[in-house]
């Protein structure tokens, strides 16, 4: 199946500063590459939607200003939380539809990222 | 914007016997419908998905049904083993006709296989 990859698997980082996460199709292009969230013993959350070569789609909600996504190319999109603060600590997920059209509706999830903030 | 009903919180249920996990969507237009599983700080792993022209799919242990006119879903697992244990989410997605549109989730299922 589609492997989608991420980096950092982990970060700890301090309140005020940057953080940025990578989520990296490996062996399909992806256009549209997916954002969630996970807070402890809940649910997944679609944050925004990262579309290759134009402004990423936010759900209602999510402050664009501070959570900055970048889908510079077709296999690379990034989510930075900047200013980040203890209430952003959670599990970030994202996920890529195959390039194929009859399969575009399954999503592969990457394998997340645990954000700390202290 | 589509919402995703998702039922038990917690099934415990004997090694051997079947587990039914129930969701219900409230968007007509949604047209996928995924069922991932999850381990403790793990990646969802998709298990088996219905697209809204099926009613019903199996693989393996593993079965999903779709009510269309009820929009509802099911994914039943027989013959439950120890590695069951998970939590399980189901998922809805509309089809925006634009391109690939996010998932809607449930909030899941602590699945508890007792030996």
């Amino acid at each position: 199946g589609a492997v989608v990859s991420q980096h950092p698997s982990w970060v700890i980082c301090k309140s005020g500063t940057s953080v940025k996460i990578e989520c990296r199709s490996l062996d399909f292009q992806a256009t549209t590459m997916f954002w969630y969230r996970q807070f402890p013993k809940q649910s997944l959350m679609l944050m925004a939607t990262s579309n290759e070569g134009s402004k990423a789609t936010y759900e209602q909600g999510v402050e664009k200003d501070k959570f900055l996504i970048n889908h510079a190319s077709l296999t690379l999109s990034t989510l930075t939380v900047t200013s980040a603060h203890p209430e952003d600590s959670s599990f970030y997920i994202c996920s890529a539809p195959p390039g194929l059209t009859v399969l575009r509706d399954t999503q592969y999830f990457g394998p997340g990222t645990r954000l700390t903030v202290l | 914007g589509e919402n995703v009903e998702q039922h038990p919180s917690t099934l415990s249920v004997q090694e051997g016997d079947s587990a039914v996990i129930k969701c219900t969507y409230s968007d007509s237009a949604s047209n996928y419908f995924p069922w991932y599983k999850q381990e403790l700080g793990k990646r969802p792993q998709l298990i088996i998905d219905i697209r809204s022209n099926v009613g019903e799919k199996k693989d393996q242990r593993i079965a999903v049904t779709l009510n269309k006119t009820a929009k509802h879903f099911s994914l039943h697992i027989t013959e439950t083993q120890p590695e069951d244990s998970a939590v399980y989410f189901c998922a809805a997605r509309s089809w925006g006709g634009g391109g690939a549109d996010g998932l809607t989730f449930g909030k899941g299922t602590h699945l508890i296989i007792q030996p």
